[in-house]
């Protein structure tokens, strides 16, 4: 079955620098690929997704990239700031269900 | 628009104890998907309920059932619970031509 890894497991950044994350897939039939952010005590928050004919979008600081034939796709976050702070996802959706990478704590120090 | 609503926020239950725990999809959606998230990890797939029947399952027991209303609300039952199910439970809802899913703040349930 589909396997997702994600890397790295905490990042810390100054405010203002970039952010990257990166995720790997095993299932070559998965073709939509969504990232999340999770704030404490909440439950995950779709920031952006992309699907397997496409291989950037962007939605202002936040882009995600996807390399099909490396299986492996990136979430880039620009300008970071403080409320940029929470845990990331990435996933992968195989077989109608989304398979989710083990979580990104993404730190912002001021 | 409400979005989707889940409760109790919290519960504590022994070992052998039966639970449910409720959900409410956002409003337009009728399909439910419900996860489990232990500390520290990525949320598990439970199980999807379209149109009141259960429409994919994943890796988990026969413990774990659910259900869907005709008001596209969905309960998750729990039988003979272990202390590996303390974990938190999401549910999330989307309409059946989409994969965007929507999250509850989920219910946080710890087996003593």
């Amino acid at each position: 079955g589909e396997n997702v890894e994600q890397h790295p497991s905490t990042l810390s950044v100054q405010e203002g620098d970039s952010a990257v994350i990166k995720c790997t897939y095993s299932d070559s039939a998965s073709n939509y690929f969504p990232w999340y952010k999770q704030e404490l005590g909440k439950g995950p928050q779709l920031i952006i997704d992309i699907r397997s004919n496409v291989g950037e979008k962007k939605d202002q600081r936040i882009a995600v990239t996807l390399n099909k034939t490396a299986k492996h796709f990136s979430l880039h976050i620009t300008e970071t700031q403080p409320e940029d702070s929470a845990v990331y996802f990435c996933a992968a959706s195989s077989n109608y269900q989304l398979i989710w990478g083990a979580g990104t704590k993404l730190i912002i120090k001021p | 628009d409400a979005g989707v609503t889940q409760s109790p926020t919290h519960l504590i239950k022994t070992r052998g104890q039966q639970v449910t725990l409720r959900c409410s999809p956002k409003s337009g959606h009728d399909t439910v998907s419900w996860y489990q998230q232990a500390l520290g990890q990525g949320p598990q797939f439970i199980f999807q309920y379209y149109e009141e029947e259960e429409r994919q399952r994943g890796n988990f027991p026969d413990r774990f059932s659910g259900h869907q209303f005709p008001n596209y609300s969905s309960e998750l039952n729990v039988n003979a619970l272990l202390l590996g199910d303390s974990a938190l439970y999401l549910c999330a809802s989307t309409d059946s031509y989409s994969e965007k899913l929507f999250f509850g703040s989920g219910t946080q349930l710890s087996v003593l």
